[in-house]
């Protein structure tokens, strides 16, 4: 069975300091992989996704993540946080086409300190 | 930008009442979700929706669920007799052909 892990539930970062979430999945093939927001009370935004191809896939609001194979990973960054940046980051994995539902991670808390 | 919208964003309940969670997904999808999300954990798929019937769905979807495609906008997630356990953040997504999902702002259900 897949599986999505963050290992990390809360990071804070200074504002205009890098950021890395770490995601690793468990999965029987190459899956879809998504990053995506929650900020407090709101829905799902989706960042960023890799299906296939360059391994470093850009998204929106400046934030950049890596597949590697190798490690199973898929990890987000941001050279540069901003204080907006605050929210819920949720790592998924899913397979590649047809109606099967995402697997989240459990999520993980980024707090943004002045 | 196209967005999915649910309604309503909160609905507060009786245990054993019946509640319908209204999706109303992005014109030109194709693909149909509902996931959930209990306070404080991750989000959990419950079933997909496709051409007018079940796709897949989790063990969480038993028989007490329930979607449909009542007409060509809407979709809705029934939970027939609510229990203590469904409150939770409730979110529908729909993609054009199962890749891409983009979600709804959610529902969020407290069940008394």
């Amino acid at each position: 069975a897949q599986s999505v892990t963050q290992p990390d539930i809360h990071i804070t970062v200074s504002e205009g300091a890098s950021l890395e979430l770490r995601c690793n999945y468990s999965y029987g093939a190459t899956p879809y992989l998504f990053w995506y927001v929650q900020s407090p009370g709101q829905g799902l935004q989706l960042l960023l996704k890799y299906f296939s191809g360059d391994t470093l896939v850009q998204g929106i609001k400046g934030f950049e993540a890596e597949f590697k194979r190798s490690q199973s990973s898929f990890n987000l960054r941001k050279p540069s946080v901003h204080w907006s940046d605050a929210a819920e980051y949720f790592c998924a994995v899913g397979a590649r086409g047809g109606a099967d539902g995402l697997t989240f991670g459990k999520g993980t808390h980024l707090i943004i300190q002045p | 930008e196209p967005e999915v919208t649910q309604t309503p964003s909160h609905q507060v309940t009786q245990m054993g009442q019946e509640v319908i969670l209204r999706c109303v997904p992005i014109s030109n999808h194709l693909y149909f979700y509902w996931y959930r999300q209990i306070l404080g954990q991750k989000v959990e798929f419950l079933v997909s929706f496709y051409n007018n019937e079940i796709s897949e769905k989790s063990e969480i979807f038993d028989d007490q669920f329930s979607v449909e495609r009542p007409d060509g906008s809407n979709f809705t997630l029934k939970i027939r007799s609510t229990k203590l356990e469904d409150s939770a953040m409730y979110f529908c997504a729909s993609s054009v052909k199962g890749e891409t999902q983009y979600f709804g702002p959610g529902t969020r259900l407290l069940v008394l």
